[in-house]
């Protein structure tokens, strides 16, 4: 079954933008992580954040995770076009085998 | 070096027809996995496999046998392929299951 759901399901801004994509779960995690897919391309890590942190930044991204609330948000600053891509948040469980269950992704458009 | 690579890219075939994916990875990473992305963008866990040996099986047709030679290969063989397995698969990696994946470029699979 699905665990994470992202909103909004499509982002539209202008390049400087900041662009703020949400998302929430079901199940106890071990960690979130997000992805970037490029159209026709493989999906690209991001930025993991554990069930013990509460933000994390790398570059013009900024994560944070709210383990009460189920949710977790990724800011991209300063947003530029090539940062169009669809984007997805991928729950990591806890358990030994767990797997990453992935939600049904963003799309954001950043337009020149 | 490509990280995880995935053969063919593109894969059109008959229905009925019988077809495999190649997955290999550089990582030295010791957990492989194949997802599904439908034509909605969602991505869903088929398989994974830790070592050589399978620890997620989703609901999947037993037309789909996964096989795993050594840790750095995991390929699918499907066989009396359908319309709906139309979709582009994904192999992808990651150390133990609570780091991040390294995706493959993904197959588009088109069933005729």
């Amino acid at each position: 079954s699905q665990q994470g759901e992202e909103d909004p399901q499509a982002l539209s801004i202008q390049e400087g933008e900041n662009a703020t994509m949400n998302c929430s779960y079901k199940t106890s995690i071990n960690n979130l992580q997000w992805y970037r897919q490029n159209s026709g391309r493989g999906l690209v890590h991001l930025i993991l954040i554990r069930s013990n942190e509460r933000e994390k930044h790398s570059g013009r991204l900024r994560v944070t995770l709210d383990t009460s609330k189920k949710s977790s948000s990724l800011l991209i600053t300063a947003s530029r076009a090539a940062d169009t891509a669809s984007y997805f948040c991928a729950t990591g469980g806890t358990g030994a085998n767990s797997k990453l269950t992935f939600g049904k992704g963003i799309t954001l458009s950043v337009r020149p | 070096d490509t990280a995880v690579s995935q053969t063919p890219k593109y894969l059109v075939t008959q229905m009925g027809n019988d077809k495999s994916i190649k997955c290999e990875q550089n990582l030295g990473h010791d957990t492989m996995y194949w997802y599904k992305q439908d034509s909605k963008k969602f991505l869903k866990i088929m398989f994974s496999y830790n070592n050589k040996e399978l620890i997620i099986n989703e609901t999947v047709p037993n037309r789909f046998s996964p096989k795993s030679p050594d840790k750095a290969h995991l390929n699918l063989h499907i066989n009396s392929l359908e319309l709906g397995d139309s979709a582009v698969y994904f192999c992808a990696s990651s150390q133990l299951t609570r780091t991040e994946a390294f995706f493959g470029q993904g197959t588009r699979l088109t069933v005729v």
